[in-house]
């Protein structure tokens, strides 16, 4: 596509429930990102995808969060037993390689708000 | 741990005036960028600056990079309303795209 998708754009759901993220990148962008932001703040890492493998997850908060991208497209962020303190907007980014070597940076999804109630 | 900080965090600023913003950065990086967002919307890319001394021009913005002090700068000149927004810079951790983000700066322009 033109640019990353993601959707839902908004989804509210209840503490406790079971939620997943769609993130469509750019097609033929190898490397996808994962950032969440909270508001009033910059976006935090969660975890990169080069291909259909994970290459650094390091900045998924726990063990309620996974993240696959199975066929080296599209990409899922899944959380489970939601938080009130998940509610954030959640973005996705893509590049063309791992090792940026354009000069127009990261694209970026427009994101999902998720608001946990 | 890499950190990143931006000053000021809020601006202010008068149609026409000029005014700088700074990132400085906690570890040896050669990767910078900066960001628009407007309120609801997702980042814009606006500057990858990939060496020391590199110097970026779009407009009425200009960002450019030290890496000996770990600083950039984005610089307004004669600023109008549409710029703004909250400008963020990033800065990459390990050339793998793990980008670690400032706080943003919100920038304000009046008449």
């Amino acid at each position: 596509g033109a640019g990353v998708s993601q959707t839902p754009s908004n989804k509210v759901t209840e503490k406790g429930k079971y939620v997943e993220l769609r993130c469509d990148p750019i097609s033929g962008h190898t490397a996808l990102y994962w950032y969440r932001q909270s508001l009033g703040q910059g976006p935090e890492f969660l975890i990169y995808f080069q291909g259909t493998g994970a290459a650094d997850d390091s900045g998924l908060p726990n063990d309620r969060f996974f993240a696959v991208r199975p066929e080296g497209s599209v990409s899922t962020l899944k959380i489970q037993r939601t938080e009130r303190g998940d509610s954030a907007v959640y973005l996705c980014a893509s590049s063309l390689t791992g090792y940026l070597d354009r000069t127009d940076g990261y694209t970026f999804g427009s994101g999902t708000r998720l608001t946990v109630v | 741990e890499l950190k990143v900080e931006q000053n000021p965090l809020f601006l202010s600023m008068q149609e026409g005036k000029n005014y700088t913003i700074y990132c400085n950065y906690s570890t040896t990086s050669d990767r910078l960028y900066w960001y628009r967002q407007d309120p609801g919307k997702s980042l814009e890319s606006l500057f990858v600056l990939l060496s020391n001394g590199a110097v970026k021009q779009e407009g009425r913005l200009m960002a450019s990079l030290d890496t000996k002090a770990r600083l950039s700068t984005l610089h307004i000149t004669a600023a109008v309303h549409d710029l703004s927004a909250t400008y963020f810079c990033a800065v990459d951790k390990n050339q793998g795209g793990k980008l670690i983000f400032g706080q943003g700066t919100e920038l304000s322009v009046k008449p």
